[in-house]
């Protein structure tokens, strides 16, 4: 299967400062999906963005497929930031139908904001 | 309504005790799929329910059963689990089954199994 890597694990931030995370995926997909887990469980859909370039507030996303990265961007990062950042994706694979999808998760970055 | 619904919150259940969670979901997706995620790792699929057909993760055991009782509702049924089974349950929903695009998670269920 699909095999993702997300770097770093661990990341602490002051209140206010920036960040680039990162994610690298081992085969070609229609599909990467960012994902912030929030202490309490909720995993929030940040961005889907097989490809491209993607801004929303404060938050971008840029994937190079070609490449098989992605990048998020987090600047001037608030506390409310703070989780686990997931990146996912996936692939149909040639058989089709239902059962071909698999959303495959990376271990995630766990961003602590400190005030 | 942009939102996935999951009930219960918090389950405690013994190992002889047979529960069900519940979804729900009415912004008219056509996939639906269960997540198991234990403490401090990512999610792992178990079930996906897209055009009322269901795929089976095949590694997930079969004290786990789900039901799609119509369209906008998914629930998982549970028989004889073992305490390794404790975990957080999500579901989700996508418009469409393998492109979900802007895909809902609901909150979870926090599952402990004495």
């Amino acid at each position: 299967g699909i095999q993702v890597e997300q770097s770093p694990p661990d990341l602490i931030l002051q209140e206010g400062a920036n960040s680039t995370l990162r994610c690298n995926f081992s085969d070609s997909v229609n599909n990467l999906q960012w994902f912030h887990q929030n202490p309490w469980g909720q995993l929030i859909n940040l961005f889907y963005i097989p490809s491209g370039t993607k801004q929303n507030g404060r938050l971008s996303a840029t994937t190079v497929a070609t490449e098989r990265y992605s990048l998020l961007y987090i600047s001037s990062s608030q506390t409310t930031d703070s989780g686990v950042y997931f990146c996912a994706v996936g692939r149909v694979n040639d058989s089709g139908g239902a059962g071909s999808y698999q959303l495959t998760f990376g271990k995630g970055t766990k961003l602590s904001v400190i005030p | 309504d942009t939102e996935v619904t999951q009930t219960p919150k918090h389950l405690v259940m013994g190992m002889t005790n047979k529960k069900s969670l519940k979804c729900e979901q009415h912004m008219g997706h056509r996939a639906m799929y269960w997540y198991k995620q234990k403490a401090k790792k990512p999610p792992e699929l178990m079930f996906v329910y897209s055009y009322e057909k269901l795929s089976i993760n095949e590694s997930v055991p079969s004290r786990f059963s789900p039901e799609c009782p119509n369209s906008s509702l998914l629930n998982l049924h549970l028989h004889a689990l073992q305490p390794e089974d404790s975990a957080l349950y999500l579901c989700a929903s996508s418009q469409e089954f393998g492109t979900p695009a802007g895909g809902y998670f609901g909150p979870g269920t926090r599952l402990t199994v004495l």
